[in-house]
């Protein structure tokens, strides 16, 4: 199977422990989103990553969260010093972003990584 | 970006054809309609883009008017695997990236 992988698929952690997210995009893809989602609501745009680039991150993003993606290719999203409300469902998503290609970029989101602090 | 309207649930029964509409008022001139599909436990699928008149896949057909201001999917034949939260998003394709996801329409199918 060629699609998003996340992991891991479950973190448990307290209240103040730093957690870290991988996340692997299809292999082709440029673009590599990341989302939160809580129980009932959609998915909430996190941040995005052109290639090695991080483009635009919303305000949703504190200063606690941070994303990088070395290379170009696998992306890692940490969360510091963790909060309850940070417990949510963490997905992933990529895409194939190109100028040429014109029409939609279709996001390919991966299982998520489901996060719940104590 | 458009905000969007849709029903928090629908219920339905194997082998019916459901129809689930988006409002979508302020929608733009160089917005495209998308829907994605999401089961529990799992990340959203796209199912089917649309701007205008009507798209068919193989899975879903997309309906949109002529004043764009609403549109609705319609998804023949339902099965009980087709039970899942339905989204429905409006955005430009050119240079915008991020989804803006609302709470979506929850799909019951019952047999």
């Amino acid at each position: 199977d060629t699609g998003v992988s996340q992991n891991p698929r479950h973190k448990i952690t307290k209240r103040g422990q730093n957690v870290t997210f991988r996340c692997d995009p299809i292999s082709e893809h440029n673009r590599l989103y990341w989302y939160r989602q809580t129980l009932g609501q959609g998915p909430e745009f996190l941040t995005y990553f052109q290639n090695e680039a991080q483009l635009e991150k919303s305000r949703l993003l504190s200063d606690r969260f941070s994303a990088e993606r070395p290379k170009g290719s696998f992306s890692t999203l940490e969360i510091q010093r963790t909060e309850q409300g940070d417990s949510a469902m963490y997905l992933c998503a990529s895409s194939l972003a190109s100028l040429l290609a014109g029409g939609y970029n279709e996001q390919f989101f991966g299982p998520g990584t489901r996060l719940t602090v104590l | 970006l458009a905000k969007t309207t849709q029903p928090i649930s629908m219920d339905s029964y194997e082998g019916q054809e459901v129809n689930i509409t988006c409002s979508h008022n302020n929608i733009a001139t160089n917005d495209y309609i998308t829907w994605y599909q999401q089961f529990p436990s799992q990340g959203p699928r796209f199912i089917i883009q649309g701007y205008k008149t009507k798209v068919t896949n193989e899975v879903a057909s997309l309906f949109i008017p002529a004043d764009r201001k609403s549109s609705t999917l319609s998804l023949p034949r339902v099965s009980l695997s087709d039970t899942a939260v339905y989204y429905c998003l409006v955005g430009g394709i050119t240079g915008y990236s991020t989804l803006t996801f609302g709470k979506g329409t929850m799909l019951l199918v019952s047999p």
